[in-house]
């Protein structure tokens, strides 16, 4: 199973919008609703953010939202805060009580 | 309050083998799967292996198929990775996260703080 594919690197200015591909394939993002989203600062472990493609968890700020379309998804974070800069993975159920991740993204606030 | 710690890290050499272990409390631990995930230095997440929560159910990847064996005590509420045959390249933070599979939910809500394994001579 290769990861998923995200871009290496996003960054935007407190107060704007970014946005963070993740692309699979038709046997994992295409077909399952189950991506899920993690933040990860360093040295520490990672965090859900989001699941089901667009669910966010108790406590998660409501300016992390997430989308889907065919064999992408993506997760767009909202007045972007300094306390956002970190690493985030999406991961995608593949079937068969398995998991594939994306290669993350590191999100820069200017 | 939902904890996961991880031990049994350290270093070994080529070839060599080691057991990782998870603690687990704060929840049914019965009632969940867990997965084992790692990260190389410098590099991404890799979900590495699952378990159902009576251990009915275990998958691995490819990458460590054969090498790698995920196995739990429900009673003492432990979940373990042993692991042999290790490469260099499998040197990483080992993470052990629960997993929503047996509620028909795929993501991993709760993650340890991780344990170091270097595989080095």
């Amino acid at each position: 199973q290769s990861a998923l594919t995200q871009p290496r690197s996003v960054s935007g200015s407190p107060g704007q919008s970014v946005t963070i591909s993740c692309t699979g394939i038709s046997s994992d993002v295409g077909v399952y609703n189950y991506v899920s989203w993690y933040q990860q600062h360093p040295g520490k472990a990672p965090k859900l953010m989001i699941y089901d493609v667009s669910k966010r968890p108790s406590g998660v700020p409501d300016r992390f939202s997430g989308s889907k379309s065919g064999n992408t998804a993506s997760l767009t974070i909202s007045g972007l805060q300094a306390e956002d800069e970190a690493d985030y993975y999406c991961c995608s159920y593949a079937g068969s009580y398995s998991y594939v991740f994306g290669t993350g993204t590191k999100v820069t606030v200017l | 309050e939902v904890q996961l710690v991880e031990s049994g890290g350290g270093l070994v050499q080529p070839g060599g083998s080691l057991r990782l272990s998870c603690a687990a409390s704060g929840f049914t631990f019965s009632a969940y799967a867990m997965n084992w995930v790692r990260q190389a230095p410098g590099k991404g997440l890799e979900w590495l292996s699952y378990i159902s929560s009576g251990a009915t159910s275990r998958h691995s990847a490819d990458s460590v198929k054969g090498r790698f064996t995920i196995s739990r005590d429900n009673g003492k509420n432990s979940l373990y990775l042993q692991m042999n045959s290790l490469r260099a390249e499998d040197t990483a933070i080992y993470y052990c996260a629960r997993d929503l599979a047996d509620f028909n939910k795929y993501y991993f809500d709760y993650w340890g703080q991780g344990t170091l394994v270097t595989v080095s001579s």
